[in-house]
């Protein structure tokens, strides 16, 4: 089945500092999520893109969907405290929704 | 405000218990209800795709014996572990989704078998 890989696996990052994190299928998907899961609780979504290329911003949060349709990445400005959880792209394999790997954020004060 | 509710948030019980976890979409009829198992530190893993009034689709390795999926009605569905043991120790998640809206998730319920 797809698979979607993502990079890095964890980051420790200062408070006010920018983040990027990044996320590749070995296949094309039609849709790219990005969800946010805090210690025991649901993923939350973050942001939905539905077309390559498409750049989309929630706050301080900004992703865009590769023109290949096979990455996308996910840069969150300013860190605060409260963006410490982990971050999940996912996409749609018809209908079935795939998660990636995750991307641990832990942010300092 | 929360769009999924699931139910409990918590269970813990002994090996050979059956126990069963409620979802429900709380504003919207979902046409679709998925559930997913995450063990720590690992991403979440599909077990199974349940659309309502019809039989669930369950992932290759998930036994469906083993976790019954009943989708009564388009804002109810239920997992139900038969006979629990520890190795069925995990954290479930519920979503359900509309067509051609993204999924929205529960809460989750972190299972325990003693």
């Amino acid at each position: 089945g797809q698979q979607l890989n993502q990079s890095p696996q964890s980051m420790f990052i200062q408070e006010g500092e920018d983040v990027s994190m990044n996320c590749t299928s070995s296949s094309i998907f039609n849709t790219w999520l990005w969800y946010k899961q805090e210690p025991g609780e649901g993923p939350v979504l973050l942001i939905a893109l539905y077309k390559a290329g498409e750049l989309t911003s929630n706050g301080r949060l900004t992703a865009q969907f590769g023109i290949t349709r096979k990455d996308s990445f996910l840069n969150i400005s300013a860190s605060i405290p409260s963006d410490v959880g982990i971050y999940f792209c996912a996409g749609y394999d018809t209908n079935k929704l795939i998660f990636g790997t995750g991307t641990l954020l832990a942010v300092q004060p | 405000g929360a769009v999924v509710s699931q139910h409990p948030s918590r269970v813990i019980c002994k090996s050979g218990t059956s126990v069963k976890i409620e979802c429900r979409s709380l504003d919207f009829q979902a046409t679709t209800m998925f559930w997913y198992r995450q063990f720590p530190k690992q991403s979440l893993m599909l077990m199974a795709t349940s659309n309502e009034g019809s039989k669930a689709t369950y992932e290759q390795g998930v036994e469906k014996d083993k976790f019954l999926i009943n989708h009564a009605s388009l804002t109810l569905s239920t997992l139900t572990v038969t006979s629990a043991h520890p190795e069925d120790s995990s954290f479930y998640i519920c979503s359900a989704r509309r067509t051609g809206m993204p999924q929205h998730f529960g809460d989750g319920t972190r299972l325990s078998i003693l």
